[in-house]
């Protein structure tokens, strides 16, 4: 699986946009983009993935650029619930035998 | 959408004495299952991969007699940590790939070892 790149923590302010950023330059063409979240102390939660296309669900938005090589998460509107550390991993979808490699991923404080 | 439980989800046992972990998928056969630890401030690593009705298979460093995998059905994996030490104690975390490839996490396990 493709390395990912991301920074060590952000803040975001209770109400307001969370927007993660995640480099994946070594991306390969069939591998996707996921994100997870774990919040303290609780097995890791999916959010979102993604091939190419930009994809929105009820937790969040994933906007991939065109050339794949990098991606970012946004949760639009932030809540203190939100604090956790956000894992971008690239992974090969539904490669038999794959387990997840999980990177140190961005730690979330969302403040009041 | 699809569940996985861990049972324990956190378990004090003192050194020397071994502990069992269940990993379950209520609502789909899991092929495959995947054993995670994780240690406080740091990210999950990867253990084992098990296969229902075969052998595991550990990552570099892990100690597969110490570390006893069985997956005996496509819903139910087990970790047991033998001879538990309080360099043992630690959070661990099953996750099941259904079969069309989706992954899927269980709450986790909280061993401390006295």
């Amino acid at each position: 699986d493709a390395k990912t790149t991301q920074p060590t923590s952000m803040d975001c302010a209770e109400g307001r946009a969370a927007n993660l950023p995640c480099n994946h330059s070594t991306i390969s063409g069939n591998e996707y983009v996921y994100w997870y979240r774990q919040i303290h102390s609780q097995g890791p939660q999916y959010i979102i993935h993604g091939l190419k296309n930009n994809e929105t669900n009820e937790m969040a938005s994933l906007i991939i650029t065109e050339d794949r090589k990098s991606s970012t998460l946004i949760l639009p509107h932030a809540t203190l619930r939100d604090t956790a550390v956000y894992y971008c991993i690239v992974r090969v979808y539904g490669g038999s035998g794959y387990a997840l490699n999980f990177g140190k991923g961005t730690s979330l404080l969302v403040t009041p | 959408g699809a569940v996985v439980s861990q049972h324990p989800s956190w378990v004090i046992c003192k050194s020397g004495t071994s502990v069992k972990i269940e990993c379950r998928s209520l609502d789909f056969q899991a092929t495959t299952m995947f054993w995670y630890r994780q240690f406080p401030k740091q990210s999950l690593m990867l253990m084992a991969t098990s296969n229902e009705g075969s052998k595991a298979t550990y990552e570099q460093g892990v100690e597969k007699d110490k570390f006893l995998i069985n997956h005996a059905s496509l819903t139910l994996s087990t970790l047991t940590v033998t001879s538990a030490h309080p360099e043992d104690s630690s959070f661990y975390i099953c996750s099941a790939r259904d079969r069309v490839g989706e992954l899927f996490f269980g709450e986790g396990s909280r061993l401390t070892v006295l």
